[in-house]
């Protein structure tokens, strides 16, 4: 099956600061990415979608400005959670799907997730 | 907005005995997928269900699509603590954006 990776795994930041997760797709190209936070004991909860080459599109209560999302190239999109807060702590996965949205054929992979501590 | 509600959120039972998860929503999905995530791990999927009725089987689980696409069921059949996990319960929506349900944590007593 399809492999996403995610990196770093984990990261430590101090509160203000940013930290950048990059999500990559390693045998396929995936022209869409998604990006999903996990808070302990909780489900996945969908922040944004990015298409390679455009402007990520946003869940209601996401703030943009705070979680910048660039989509690069067709296997790289990264999450930078931009002056970070303790609240901001979290799981944070990214997914990956090859060919268009709305293609049958399209199916979703997960990346391991990365966990984000701010102190 | 879709919702995805699964039942239960907890289950604790004896190695061997049967269990059934449910996953229900009021709205149509056009596909429905379940996925089992490991703790400090993202989530694997177990299977994709996309026609109404539809049945799949994986070994001991069998996954189940409600008639109108909008409920599934997961039923696993003599329980192994090797299948202890968090089950989840995922819908394509009307955008092709995949929403989770809250899952549903399972414990296998050996």
């Amino acid at each position: 099956g399809a492999v996403v990776s995610q990196h770093p795994s984990w990261v430590i930041c101090k509160s203000g600061t940013s930290v950048k997760i990059e999500c990559r797709s390693l045998d396929f190209q995936a022209t869409t990415m998604f990006w999903y936070r996990q808070f302990p004991k909780q489900s996945l909860m969908l922040m944004a979608t990015s298409n390679e080459g455009s402007k990520a599109t946003y869940e209601q209560g996401v703030e943009k400005d705070k979680f910048l999302i660039n989509h690069a190239s067709l296997t790289l999109s990264t999450l930078t959670v931009t002056s970070a807060h303790p609240e901001d702590s979290s799981f944070y996965i990214c997914s990956a799907r090859g060919g268009p949205l709305f293609s049958p054929t399209g199916e979703q992979y997960f990346g391991p997730g990365t966990r984000l501590t701010v102190t | 907005t879709q919702l995805l509600e699964q039942s239960p959120q907890f289950l604790s039972i004896q190695e061997g005995e049967n269990l059934t998860v449910y996953c229900n929503s009021s709205s149509v999905f056009s596909s429905l997928q379940w996925y089992r995530q490991e703790p400090g791990e993202g989530p694997v999927l177990l299977v994709t269900v996309v026609t109404g009725g539809e049945v799949k089987k994986l070994k001991r689980l069998t996954f189940q699509f409600g008639d109108a696409r909008k409920d599934s069921s997961l039923h696993i059949t003599a329980a192994q603590p090797g299948d202890t996990g968090l089950y989840l319960c995922a819908g394509r929506r009307r955008d092709d954006k995949i929403i989770f349900g809250k899952g549903t944590r399972l414990h296998i007593l050996p």
